[in-house]
This record gives structure tokens, C-alpha cells and sequence, in this order.
């Protein structure tokens, strides 16, 4: 799985969107994006996932560039629920593919 | 819908003592995943089962560790003997068949401290 890159930590004021940028210049045609969060004592939770077309859920945006080379998960209203570590994971999607490769992640706090 | 559901929620423990943590996958689902998460290595995968089949164990530090999954809806973690450094907290997580969303569902975790 191709490696990524996260800046260690960020603030977001309360309510405005909060943009998490994560570089992945080694992935693959076949290698989807996910995000992940984990917030304090709590498990990883799933946020969103797409392979090269920006996507839309009811947490968050993904926007991937043309190139594939970097994408930007964005939080388009935060709360304080919404600080956590956020993980930009790569990785082939399907049958044999299992592996959740976590790295540091981005520590996002929203400040008050 | 229940979610993943792990216990206990925290364990203490004396080194020496065997350990035996807990998981009730998601109804449906048919992989399930045990991983490890400290301070200094993060998160770590320790035993994906298939269908109730050890898939891949390369994850798991050594024979103290053992993992099982006797049926689709629990499976066990344990540890004999515990050593202080096991002190983590162990998550389980679930995931559906193919075909469907390729996303794990973590459940609270465990956190084991050895004494």
C-alpha cells in the first residue's frame, strides 16, 4: 500500500470547515483513499473513501486531486465532538485486500 | 444496530496471568480483525480471520499470543503469560462481505494493563 503523509496536528475554529490534507505521490491506479478518525478512548471510526471522484457523505467531503497525488478531507461545519486523529489510509479495495495501515495521523482540535 | 461489541472494557492484570479478551462482530459480518494500539507503535494489526478462518496471524509478537473465533458471532483474544509490556488497548473490528462497503467497524476497545 502506498504511503502517506499528514501533518502531526491542526486547529479549526468551532464552525468553520476544517481541511486535512494528506499527500500520497506513491499510489496506485488500483488504490482507494479512506479516511478515518479516532476520537479520545474510542475506536477508529470509518469517515469516507473514494478512488479518484470527489465524494460526499453526511460527515464529510473528499476531495482528491487529478492527479491522485493528494487528497483533502474536509469537515464542512466543526464541533468540538469533531476533535480527533484523523487517518489517511491507501489501499486496494476487494477480496485479499484487508490491511488498514495507520500512521500518525493529523491531530485536529476545535477551538472554541 | 449494535456495533462491535468488545469486554471486558478494562482488564488489570499480574504478569504471569493468562488474559482472554472478547468480540461479537457485527450480525452479517464475515471478517474480523483484532489490532493493537500503544503509544509507541500505534496501531497495529494482530489476526485477520475470513469466515472464521485465520487468514493472516503475522501481526500476533509471539506464541504467548492466541487468537480463536469458534463461530460467525464471537471470537477471543488471549494472552498466557501476560508480560507489562502487553499493556495496550486491543480493538476488534468487523467488516462485511465483499461486495459491499470495504470498511472495518472497530468496537471501545480493551485496555489491558499488566502489572
Amino acid at each position: 500500500d502506498a504511503k502517506t503523509t499528514q501533518p502531526p496536528s491542526m486547529d479549526c475554529a468551532e464552525g468553520r470547515a476544517a481541511n486535512l490534507p494528506c499527500n500520497h505521490s506513491t499510489i496506485s491506479g488500483n488504490e482507494y483513499v479512506y479516511w478515518y478518525r479516532q476520537i479520545h478512548s474510542q475506536g477508529p471510526q470509518y469517515i469516507i473513501h473514494g478512488l479518484k471522484n470527489n465524494e460526499t457523505n453526511e460527515m464529510a467531503s473528499l476531495i482528491i486531486t487529478e492527479d491522485r497525488k493528494s487528497s483533502t478531507l474536509i469537515l464542512p461545519h466543526a464541533t468540538l465532538r469533531d476533535t480527533a486523529v484523523y487517518y489517511c489510509i491507501v489501499r486496494v479495495e476487494g477480496a485479499g485486500s484487508y490491511q488498514l495501515t495507520f500512521g500518525k495521523g493529523t491531530k485536529l482540535s476545535v477551538i472554541p | 444496530d449494535a456495533g462491535v461489541i468488545q469486554s471486558p472494557r478494562h482488564e488489570v492484570t499480574e504478569m504471569g496471568q493468562e488474559v482472554t479478551l472478547r468480540c461479537k462482530p457485527i450480525s452479517g459480518h464475515n471478517s474480523l480483525f483484532w489490532y493493537r494500539q500503544t503509544m509507541m507503535r500505534g496501531l497495529e494489526l494482530l489476526i485477520y480471520f475470513n469466515n472464521n478462518v485465520p487468514i493472516d496471524d503475522s501481526g500476533m509478537p509471539e506464541d504467548r499470543f492466541s487468537a480463536k473465533m469458534p463461530n460467525a458471532s464471537f471470537s477471543t483474544l488471549k494472552i498466557q503469560p501476560s508480560e507489562p509490556r502487553d499493556s495496550a488497548v486491543y480493538f476488534c473490528a468487523s467488516s462485511p462481505p465483499a461486495g459491499g462497503p470495504d470498511t472495518q467497524y472497530f468496537g471501545p476497545g480493551t485496555r489491558l494493563t499488566v502489572l
